[in-house]
């Protein structure tokens, strides 16, 4: 029962340098999105998806490409890394069975940008 | 637009003393509202959740009562145990913000001590 899984967990970046957060969940739920942690913020939404093929910018899209090939793989793409974008990474799915939307994260992925 | 207000942190306290975390939330319409618990070095877990007026969600001890009257979803726990440090989000989605998107407060850092 994997959940949702992100890779890399840690991962150290230069400035300028292009990388990709990937994302995959085993649970065939349509929706799936990309947050930021930044200390005294909570967590951002930076892009979203309710399916295959559609996505859409959250609040803090600048700087990041998202793509929805398939239901189960969201991967997040940082082009030109800035220091800005040293954060911490979550990825989520959620569940639109039943009520409450529900919302499942990964464990997280930890990037610096120097 | 929706937003949550948490109450300030970090919060110590000592072993088996009663933990409140007030939470208010904005949003139109009738959000489903969340707490989600962040141990340290992972992800976040889904702690407890309501999806209507005078819910009570419960989980490991901990409950939380959707208020609409004075729109708050405030956290408690009667005995704290060292294990319960951690951090603690409140969140709410709804209808409005397509997809459900997860609108988070800043997040409360709980420290028990033995």
């Amino acid at each position: 029962n994997a959940g949702v899984t992100q890779t890399p967990k840690f991962q150290v970046l230069k400035t300028g340098q292009s990388m990709t957060l990937q994302c995959a969940q085993d649970m065939n739920h349509e929706y799936m999105s990309w947050y930021r942690q930044d200390p005294g913020m909570g967590l951002r939404l930076i892009h979203y998806s309710v399916g295959a093929g559609i996505t859409d910018q959250g609040e803090v899209p600048n700087g990041y490409n998202v793509s929805r090939s398939t239901t189960e793989d969201f991967p997040l793409r940082l082009l030109s890394a800035a220091p800005s974008q040293t954060s911490v990474y979550f990825c989520a799915s959620r569940d639109t069975r039943g009520t409450g939307n529900t919302i499942y994260f990964g464990e997280g992925s930890w990037l610096t940008v120097v | 637009g929706n937003s949550v207000t948490q109450m300030e942190g970090p919060v110590t306290l000592s072993e088996e003393a009663f933990l409140t975390i007030n939470c208010t939330y904005t949003a139109t319409g009738y959000p489903s509202l969340f707490w989600y618990v962040q141990y340290p070095g992972e992800g976040l877990q889904l702690l407890l959740k309501a999806t209507k007026a005078d819910d009570k969600g419960s989980n490991k001890g901990f409950e939380a009562t959707y208020r609409k009257e004075t729109t708050s979803f405030h956290l408690e726990k009667g005995s704290v145990q060292v294990s319960d440090s951690a951090v603690y989000f409140c969140a709410l989605s709804s209808a409005e913000t397509s997809g459900s998107r997860l609108t988070f407060g800043e997040g409360t850092q709980l420290t028990v001590n033995p």
